[in-house]
């Protein structure tokens, strides 16, 4: 079956360190993955997309990697901050399947100042 | 996310009522998807609309629910019948068309009670 599976627990980390998010999917060709935030009672918010045929993407503190044959991607906030603490969603989008968007569970980032 | 307009943002029904949410999506997009939020859940697809054409209504449940997305006007997500299950965030995203479509952009989401 398709699956996309991000962590499992909830990431706490001390301000300024990296956090390192994952997402796995299973079943999946991928041709673009995104990463978006969400916060309590909002939408999501787009942060990065990265496209199939590109290993990385860089944005100010982000930074996403994408490794197509583990299936997985990284997602990095660099000198984390507390206004950083929200849920991290990743998302994949397949090119034949009607190209619907396909969202993980998301992972709940708390950075302790 | 401003440019995506839902309304209402909170909505309770009774059981047995109907529930009408409504999207507007961002300016120049004519593509509208909907999903639904459980707490404590991922986002579920349930609908992918253009203007007047339901292109994957795949996650939609069989029954009582709908959506539409006119010519003119807002994208509407019509749900009959409401049970308590019903009661969910249900967030609406817009994009453009073509490969630049490739990232969606959310609206705040409609929260449904049903009571």
């Amino acid at each position: 079956s398709q699956k996309i599976e991000q962590n499992s627990e909830a990431l706490n980390i001390q301000e300024g360190k990296t956090a390192t998010l994952t997402c796995n999917y299973t079943n999946y060709s991928p041709a673009y993955l995104q990463w978006y935030r969400q916060d309590p009672g909002r939408g999501p918010v787009f942060l990065l997309l990265i496209r199939e045929n590109e290993k990385e993407k860089r944005k100010e503190r982000l930074k996403v990697t994408f490794d197509t044959t583990l299936k997985q991607s990284l997602f990095h906030i660099t000198a984390s901050q507390p206004a950083d603490s929200a849920t991290y969603l990743c998302a994949l989008r397949e090119t034949n399947t009607g190209n619907q968007f396909y969202f993980g569970t998301g992972t709940s980032l708390t950075v302790i100042p | 996310n401003a440019g995506v307009m839902q309304n209402p943002r909170h909505l309770v029904r009774r059981r047995g009522q109907e529930a009408r949410l409504r999207c507007s999506p961002m300016k120049g997009h004519s593509h509208v998807y909907w999903y639904r939020q459980l707490p404590e859940e991922g986002l579920k697809f349930m609908v992918y609309l253009q203007k007047e054409n339901i292109i994957d209504e795949s996650g939609m449940p069989k029954e009582r629910f709908s959506a539409e997305f006119p010519k003119e006007g807002p994208s509407i997500l019509r749900i009959q019948q409401v049970v308590r299950g019903d009661s969910a965030a249900y967030f609406c995203a817009s994009s453009r068309p073509g490969s630049s479509g490739n990232t969606i952009y959310f609206g705040e989401g409609s929260w449904l009670t049903v009571v």
